[in-house]
Formats: structure tokens, C-alpha cells, sequence
């Protein structure tokens, strides 16, 4: 069963903060955050592990909630560069795969 | 860096045909996965491999797909008789662990991608 994501799509403004939230009804091992740009390959953001981490880099951050199986990314300050679809790719102990969310669209306008 | 490589970018086929994309996954990964994402959708698994052996794969991975690492760098994914709703973006991925990973600190990297068109 594939984790949910929200929202769906988010626009701002060059600068504004977003969270995408990504949750699952398994427990999971892990939760990883992907960036697609159009036509290209996801590329990966970053993992996490172990519940209440927050794991980031620059003004892309992330945590997870192992307890009530959600993950959130938090982006702040963004820059046009994030634009993209963002998704979260969950992994439950055992399995040797990948269960993607749909995706949140986020743009991002001068 | 190393990165995983595909070949072709893109490959158009008339349906009936069999098709075979190529990936070179980043050489010290132990783990390789194939996955799929048809326009404007989700990313899905369908098979992951190790040891030369399949050790999973998604109930869209059915009797008409196939994967091989035939030496020690290819990794390749067959589909015998290509469908129209087989045209996608086909993702090789791979990942440790493997020497040198950081324990639980592994992920999957993905490949550029073939486009895939069955007409």
C-alpha cells in the first residue's frame, strides 16, 4: 500500500516556506525523499531512519515520525531551483523495494 | 561521482516486439532495482535483484518481463512482447550495501532513465 502524500500541489512565492507530509499505514524502516525535475530521474534528498530524526542540509530539512509512520520535508526560504515533484519513497524492515507517494508538485515563482 | 547509467535514452518499438534496457548500476552496489513511471505518475517498483537472484518483484513484473546481469557491470531488464500500456519511464536504481556504506545510511540511486514507447 503506497504511503499518502499532501498536498498534492503547492505554489509560492520565491522565499515562502512549504511542508509536503508524507504518511503510511505500515511500520517503516525508513523514508526516503526524492526531487524529480520534469523528464528527468528522481534525485535523492535524503534518508531517515529512526523516529523524531531530523536529518537536513542547507534550507531542506526533514523528519520523521516512526511512531505515527509519518515523515514530513520541510523546505524553507525556497529558491526557484526547488520546483519540482517531490516524493517520498518508504521502506518497510524486510523488503528490498521502494514504495513510492504520488508526489507533490511545488512550484516556485519569482 | 559515480552514477547509474541507461541505455537507450529513448526507444520507440511497434507492440509485439521485445525490447531489452540496459543499466550500468554504480559499481561497488550490491542491490539493483528496476522501476517504472508512466507520464505524469507515480514512480513503481517492479523487481529488485541481488545475489543473481530476484529477490522481489511487484505484480506488474508478470510473465512477459525479465532481468539479467549477464557480467559483472550490465544489469538488464527484458519485456518479450511489448504492450501499449508498457510505454513509460523505465528507472534502473541501485544501491549498497556494500564495503565502505555507513550502516543504515544507504538509498537508492537512480539512473537517468529510457523512455519507452509501444505503438
Amino acid at each position: 500500500q503506497q504511503p499518502v502524500q499532501s498536498p498534492q500541489a503547492v505554489i509560492l512565492r520565491e522565499g515562502e516556506d512549504a511542508v509536503i507530509n508524507c504518511s503510511s499505514s505500515k511500520a517503516l524502516y525508513s523514508v526516503h525523499w526524492y526531487r524529480q525535475k520534469h523528464g528527468e530521474a528522481p534525485v535523492f534528498l535524503m534518508i531517515l531512519l529512526k523516529g523524531g530524526e531530523q536529518k537536513g542540509h542547507e534550507k531542506i530539512s526533514a523528519s520523521f515520525n516512526e511512531k505515527k509512520q509519518q515523515s514530513s520535508l520541510y523546505l524553507t526560504a525556497s529558491q526557484l531551483s526547488y520546483s519540482g515533484t517531490y516524493f517520498c519513497g518508504t521502506e518497510v524492515k524486510g523488503a528490498q523495494k521502494l514504495v513510492f507517494g504520488q508526489g507533490t508538485r511545488l512550484t516556485i515563482n519569482p | 561521482e559515480p552514477e547509474v547509467t541507461q541505455t537507450p535514452s529513448h526507444q520507440v518499438t511497434q507492440m509485439g516486439q521485445e525490447v531489452i534496457l540496459r543499466c550500468v548500476p554504480i559499481s561497488n552496489h550490491l542491490y539493483f532495482y528496476w522501476y517504472r513511471q508512466i507520464l505524469g505518475q507515480k514512480v513503481e517498483f517492479l523487481v529488485s535483484f541481488y545475489n543473481n537472484e530476484i529477490s522481489e518483484k511487484s505484480e506488474i513484473f508478470d510473465d512477459q518481463f525479465s532481468v539479467e546481469r549477464p557480467d559483472g557491470s550490465n544489469f538488464t531488464l527484458k519485456i518479450r512482447s511489448t504492450k501499449l500500456e508498457d510505454s513509460a519511464m523505465y528507472f534502473c536504481a541501485s544501491r549498497i550495501p556494500g564495503q565502505g556504506a555507513i550502516k543504515g545510511q544507504e538509498t537508492q540511486y537512480f539512473g537517468p532513465g529510457t523512455r519507452l514507447l509501444v505503438l
